[in-house]
Parts: C-alpha cells; sequence; structure tokens
C-alpha cells in the first residue's frame, strides 16, 4: 500500500498568513494526488486534484504543486472560512490512501 | 445538480449487520465508479470499498476485506454497502464518493454528508 504522510499535523496561524502544508507520498504517484479540505461534522470538499489543479469554484488563494512523492498546498492569504482539517488523498492505485490530515487552527 | 444521500446507518451490536445505501441525483449514476470511505470519530479519512460503473469489478480495503459488501442498482441510481460481522474498530460516519472519470483513478469530487454507524452492545 501506499502510505501518505502530511506535515505538520496542526498548524497554527493568522488571517492573511501564507500557509504551505506538505504531504509525502511512499513511493511515486506521479500527478495523482488530490488535496481535500474538511471542516467540522461535514463531509469533505474537493480543493485540487492532480496535484495542481485547481477545482472549479474554488478561490485561487489555493494552489497545489508537486510530483513523484513530495507535494504541497499552498493557501496564500488565509482568510477566516480557511480554518478546517485538509487531506490528500493518492488515487494512482488501490487502495487509495489519504494522509492523516492537517489542522489548520486560528493563532 | 449531483446530491448524493446516504442512509441506514446506526446504532449495531458487535457481529451484527447493517445495509447502507447512497441515492444518487443529478449524474448518470451507470457511467462513474462509485466509493465509500469512513472516518472514525476524531480521525482521519479511511477509503473502504469502490464498485466499477457497470458493478463488475470492485475492490475493498483488507480491513473490510471478507466482512463488506459494494453494490449497486443502476436502474434504482442506489450505491449499497452491506456490512457484516461488525466490530467496535467499524464505527465511524460513511461517505459516499462518486468518481470524478468514468473509470477506476480519478479523485472523488461529490461527497455525500455520512451516516453514521456506531458498534457497540
Amino acid at each position: 500500500d501506499i502510505q501518505m504522510t502530511q506535515s505538520p499535523s496542526t498548524l497554527s496561524a493568522s488571517v492573511g498568513d501564507r500557509v504551505t502544508i506538505t504531504c509525502r507520498a511512499s513511493q511515486s504517484i506521479s500527478s495523482w494526488l488530490a488535496w481535500y479540505q474538511q471542516k467540522p461534522g461535514k463531509a469533505p470538499n474537493l480543493l485540487i486534484y492532480k496535484a495542481s489543479s485547481l477545482e472549479s469554484g474554488v478561490p485561487s488563494r489555493f494552489s497545489g504543486s508537486g510530483s513523484g512523492t513530495e507535494f504541497s498546498l499552498t493557501i496564500s492569504s488565509l482568510q477566516p472560512d480557511d480554518f478546517a482539517t485538509y487531506y490528500c488523498q493518492q488515487y494512482k492505485t488501490f487502495p487509495y490512501t489519504f494522509g492523516q490530515g492537517t489542522k489548520l487552527e486560528i493563532k | 445538480e449531483v446530491q448524493l444521500v446516504e442512509s441506514g446507518g446506526g446504532l449495531v451490536q458487535p457481529g451484527g449487520s447493517l445495509r447502507l445505501s447512497c441515492a444518487a441525483s443529478g449524474f448518470d449514476l451507470s457511467a462513474y465508479p462509485m466509493s465509500w470511505v469512513r472516518q472514525a470519530p476524531g480521525k482521519g479519512l479511511e477509503w473502504v470499498s469502490a464498485i466499477v460503473g457497470s458493478g463488475g469489478t470492485t475492490y475493498s480495503a483488507d480491513s473490510v476485506k471478507g466482512r463488506f459488501t459494494i453494490s449497486r442498482d443502476n436502474s434504482k441510481n442506489t450505491l449499497h454497502l452491506q456490512v457484516n460481522s461488525l466490530r467496535a474498530e467499524d464505527t465511524a460516519v460513511y461517505y459516499c464518493a462518486k468518481d470524478s472519470l468514468n473509470r477506476f483513478g480519478g479523485y472523488f469530487d461529490y461527497w455525500g454528508q455520512g451516516t453514521l454507524v456506531t458498534v457497540s452492545s
């Protein structure tokens, strides 16, 4: 199975900050990586697919990069609505696997 | 508008069974693979099982193989997950999710709101 490791597990930041979350795959997944945002009590919401493609309707302050085994999600200027938990997911092969999540908290 | 609505969760004793359902609307269910993803209380996301659009091919996580069965009834626009031999560690919110492509290998572009399964005596 492909293991996905996110860092950090928790991130404290302020409105307006630029933040980056990292996701590492245990083997190459090319660009078959998605990022999701999840708020408490809600289903995950797709932000980024194919490592760097922005899903329709997602604000442009979100961006993704990377390929192979190293990936990152960047939020250029945090907004109050962005405080949530973020997950990466590889969809190169079954079993699909998720990172453990990064909780973005208000500082 | 794509909508996925899960149902069938509840409280069940260890060793018991449930049948989860996901009603789909706003798209041609038969054209897309579908998955179940679960989330234990306070934990991360775990992919559980997937089924191709025609229903002929399925994949499941090792943690549920032999106990959970994914199926679909495209004529009724419904996805199912039969969960048997339930254990305490199966306690989770179960989400159905739509694949972005008309074959395996896509990301999940739509998710349902989830249905809670609680396994406890």
